[in-house]
């Protein structure tokens, strides 16, 4: 069964601090990776899409890692804003297979920044 | 504004009342596609449009009746429902492909009374 599996469920850290996001997937056959930012009550914005054949790929200050073999992937923020309080969501696109729209959603990091 | 422009915003509604939710896009794409999100839940498909055609209907209850005029417009009619139904849906639309512009709505935040 195709799963993502994010950790922290939740994370709080101070403003100017860095962290790193993590994402865990079993989709086969794996086609492509999104992380979204999902401010509260809003729908899901795109930061990063990477291939199989890409390990990294960045956005300002937000820079997402791929290692395809052991299928986990990262997003770092660097020196985190206010602004950066959302939650996170990894989204795997398999080649077919997973949902009918070909997507594994994980559940989300609920991420707050504090000043 | 993403280019998927979900109206309304907010809804409450009680159980016996019928409200429609409204999906537009003019990005050109040629699926589209609506979401239930919970809290603490991954996004839930509910439907799928491919070409104005339903090709995936995700074992939703009776009570959601989706509708696709043509590509560009989406509604989710709503009757009937029930507190558990209480959610943010959202819509999304996909040019052919890999699902590279894979784009959301703001989403319609539903409270059922």
């Amino acid at each position: 069964k195709n799963q993502v599996e994010q950790s922290p469920q939740s994370l709080i850290i101070l403003e100017g601090k860095n962290c790193t996001l993590q994402c865990n997937y079993t989709v086969s056959p794996f086609s492509n990776l999104r992380w979204y930012k999902q401010d509260t009550g809003r729908g899901p914005v795109s930061l990063t899409i990477m291939t199989f054949s890409e390990n990294t790929k960045s956005n300002g200050r937000y820079t997402a890692t791929l290692d395809a073999d052991t299928k986990q992937s990262s997003l770092h923020i660097t020196a985190s804003q206010l602004s950066d309080s959302a939650s996170y969501i990894c989204v795997v696109s398999a080649r077919s297979g997973g949902g009918a729209d070909g997507l594994t959603f994980g559940k989300g990091t609920h991420l707050i920044i504090q000043p | 504004e993403t280019g998927v422009t979900q109206t309304p915003r907010h809804l409450v509604m009680g159980m016996t009342n019928k409200k429609s939710l409204k999906c537009e896009q003019h990005l050109g794409h040629n699926a589209m596609y609506w979401y239930k999100q919970s809290a603490k839940k991954p996004l839930e498909l509910m439907f799928v449009y491919n070409f104005k055609e339903q090709t995936e209907n995700n074992s939703v209850p009776s009570r959601f009746s989706p509708e696709c005029p043509n590509s560009s417009h989406l509604f989710l009619h709503l009757h009937t429902l029930q507190p558990e139904d209480s959610a943010l849906y959202l819509c999304a639309s996909n040019p052919p492909g890999q699902g590279y512009g894979y784009t959301f709505g703001s989403g319609t935040r539903l409270t059922v009374v």
